[in-house]
């Protein structure tokens, strides 16, 4: 059963203050690792797919990485409008289209 | 172009009533999808439809959830005889096959 965990369940940083979120996992076999923003009473918007150990993926402040166990949501230099709930979710290779979530990162920015 | 669209944005019924909840997926998206996130928690997989086909419903809680895909477009998840744990928010969301999933607002149901 893919397993996502998620840490810390919440982190309060001041406007420019560079910080990680972590994802840890337990898939068989990775098809992709997902990054999701969730802004209250909305749905998750989609920020980036990683496929294996080794990527980075960037977008703007947030820069993303990928290892066999663990990914990361690093954020540089982080404003107010960054403030969500950061989600991460694995699609194993038994799972087609399921998507196993993380309870989410609750990330806020004070000015 | 348009994403993902979820009907009723809200929706509060009383115990043991009947309720739909509608999905209009990106258009040329095969595959859509049904969450339902609990308050706090992540969202947690529900059914998968490739085309009018379930290809995996393992995500479904009982026998009072159901949903269908008649055309291959719009879906509708039907709840009999609905129960307060049966409220939280209903993620719908749609892809090409094997691609990035888009989400929709949600729909937010609440069982009095």
């Amino acid at each position: 059963e893919d397993q996502v965990t998620q840490s810390p369940e919440a982190l309060r940083l001041q406007e420019g203050e560079s910080s990680s979120l972590n994802c840890s996992y337990t898939v068989s076999g990775l098809r992709g690792l997902f990054w999701y923003r969730q802004d209250p009473g909305k749905g998750p918007e989609f920020l980036f797919t990683l496929y294996s150990a080794g990527e980075e993926k960037e977008k703007e402040r947030l820069k993303a990485t990928l290892t066999k166990k663990e990914s990361f949501l690093h954020i540089t230099a982080p404003k107010p409008e960054d403030s969500a709930t950061y989600l991460c979710a694995v699609q194993g290779g038994t799972s087609y289209g399921k998507l196993t979530f993380g309870q989410g990162t609750i990330l806020t920015v004070h000015p | 172009g348009a994403g993902v669209s979820q009907t009723p944005s809200n929706k509060v019924t009383e115990k043991g009533k009947y309720v739909e909840l509608r999905c209009d997926p990106i258009s040329g998206h095969t595959a859509l999808y049904w969450y339902r996130q609990s308050l706090g928690q992540g969202p947690e997989f529900l059914i998968y439809f490739q085309g009018t086909g379930a290809a995996d419903d393992s995500g479904l809680p009982n026998d009072r959830f159901f949903a269908v895909r008649p055309e291959g477009s719009v879906s509708t998840l039907k709840i009999q005889r609905t129960e307060r744990g049966d409220s939280a928010v209903y993620l719908c969301a749609s892809s090409s096959p094997g691609e990035t999933q888009y989400f929709g607002p949600g729909t937010r149901l609440l069982v009095l």
